[in-house]
């Protein structure tokens, strides 16, 4: 069962406009969300999960419970923030992490 | 600040060869993981390892698959005998009880030919 679903492979935007790459998710249960971030040639780093409701580098996610989604939202794009997105999910003891297939987004200048 | 690490960062083997791929997790983490993602696709959960045993395994860790810690800082991932389709990319993962927050290794680039 697909469990996490990233139906964007790409996303471009302009510099300075809003983006949403969109994640849904399949779990019973109340599942631990997470968004996971890979820069050109770095590796694999968390940048938020829904239990801190913090915003990293400008980002937020809200876990909508009825919707199912937890999508990545920042209102004003940077060049910088061009990278792989991979929205992830965990039951609640972490001994199992499912990931999305990833959106790459493009910030253009 | 502390990284994971995993060497080697390539390794080209023939099919049906051993291989053991290297992992050094956060020191005081507790939680160690093993990830596949095949070239154009997803990040796959293999294998979670917590109290010196496996925690958790996906049905893509059969019994070619296996993980040990040999000396408390290694985290292995063996494969028995490589098939073709084992090729890929493989991380390492772990995560501390403090912020639950997982820490990726570089990956080890694994070619089957």
């Amino acid at each position: 069962a697909q469990r996490v679903t990233q139906p964007e492979k790409l996303l471009s935007v302009f510099k300075g406009a809003p983006v949403e790459l969109k994640c849904n998710y399949s779990y019973s249960g109340s599942p631990e969300l997470f968004w996971y971030v890979q820069y050109s040639r770095q590796r694999l780093q968390l940048l938020l999960r829904h239990i801190s409701r913090e915003s990293i580098k400008g980002f937020t996610a809200d876990l909508n419970k009825g919707e199912t989604s937890f999508h990545l939202k920042k209102p004003f794009a940077q060049e910088e923030d061009s990278a792989m997105y991979y929205c992830a999910l965990s039951p609640a003891h972490f001994n199992k992490f499912y990931f999305g297939s990833g959106t790459k987004l493009n910030v253009k200048p | 600040e502390p990284e994971v690490t995993q060497t080697p960062s390539h390794q080209v083997t023939q099919m049906g060869q051993e291989v053991i791929l290297r992992c050094v997790p956060i020191s005081n983490h507790l939680y160690f993981y093993w990830y596949r993602q095949i070239l154009g696709q997803k990040v796959e959960f293999l294998v979670s390892f917590y109290n010196n045993e496996i925690s958790e395994k996906s049905e893509i860790f059969d019994d070619q698959f296996s993980v040990e810690r040999p000396d408390g800082s290694n985290f292995t991932l063996k494969i028995r005998s490589t098939k073709l389709e084992d090729s890929a990319m493989y991380f390492c993962a772990s995560l501390g009880l403090i912020t639950y927050e997982q820490y990726f290794g570089p990956g080890t680039r694994l070619t089957v030919t």
